[in-house]
């Protein structure tokens, strides 16, 4: 069973609007969280991260909240870029264990 | 060279055949971890190594088997794969094994088992 799931398998947004990403997860003892991004033939990199003690982390034109209630996360691209079109996954993990990822949600930014 | 690299970046072998993915970090982190990625599919984590010593294994069946002989190489040897293990297989690195070590990923190897 999906830990961390990630519902939409793509997201299309034109460029300069706002890009919202989803992750939802079922394990309450999660404590941290991250969001990787991944263009093609390439591994992916590391984007933003958040703790459980925090509801918001914001890093340039990213945010990502945390809605620990409901157990979701979202990232927040603010405004959109072409450079910004990639599949972007959502991970989690609770302390001193490893890390586990959604399926990724590939973002298409439109001229 | 710097960051993750992996080779090769591409391989396709027969079911018969023994091969090896590599991956090298020159990040002079500590932890290494192999992880697969089939289509459709979240990234699974298969090996786990911190100092050398191999930390989690994660049900992987024996036909893949991983060696670290120092922080820095990774390889992982393939034997008698079958069709279902074609996947693009991600090798990382980070400072720790802490869940808070951001991992760095190597641009992976595109296996094809025929």
């Amino acid at each position: 069973d999906q830990q961390v799931k990630q519902n939409s398998p793509s997201l299309s947004v034109q460029e300069g609007r706002i890009s919202i990403l989803n992750c939802d997860y079922t394990n309450s003892m999660f404590d941290y969280f991250l969001w990787y991004k991944k263009y093609p033939a390439e591994g992916p990199t590391f984007l933003i991260s958040i703790s459980s003690i925090k509801d918001k982390n914001e890093d340039g034109r990213f945010t990502v909240f945390l809605n620990k209630s409901a157990k979701h996360l979202s990232l927040h691209i603010v405004p959109s870029q072409p450079g910004d079109s990639a599949v972007y996954f959502c991970a989690a993990s609770r302390r001193d264990d490893k890390i586990i990822f959604g399926k990724g949600t590939r973002l298409h930014i439109l001229p | 060279e710097t960051g993750v690299t992996q080779t090769p970046r591409h391989l396709v072998m027969g079911m018969t055949n023994k091969k090896s993915l590599k991956c090298e970090q020159h990040l002079g982190h500590n932890a290494m971890y192999w992880y697969k990625q089939s289509a459709k599919k979240p990234l699974e984590l298969m090996f786990v190594y911190n100092f050398k010593e191999q930390t989690e294994n994660n049900s992987v069946p024996s036909r893949f088997s991983p060696e670290c002989p120092n922080s820095s190489h990774l390889f992982l040897h393939l034997h008698t794969l079958q069709p279902e293990d074609s996947a693009l297989y991600l090798c990382a690195s980070s400072h720790g094994q802490g869940y808070n070590n951001e991992q760095f990923f190597g641009p992976g190897t595109r296996l094809t088992v025929l």
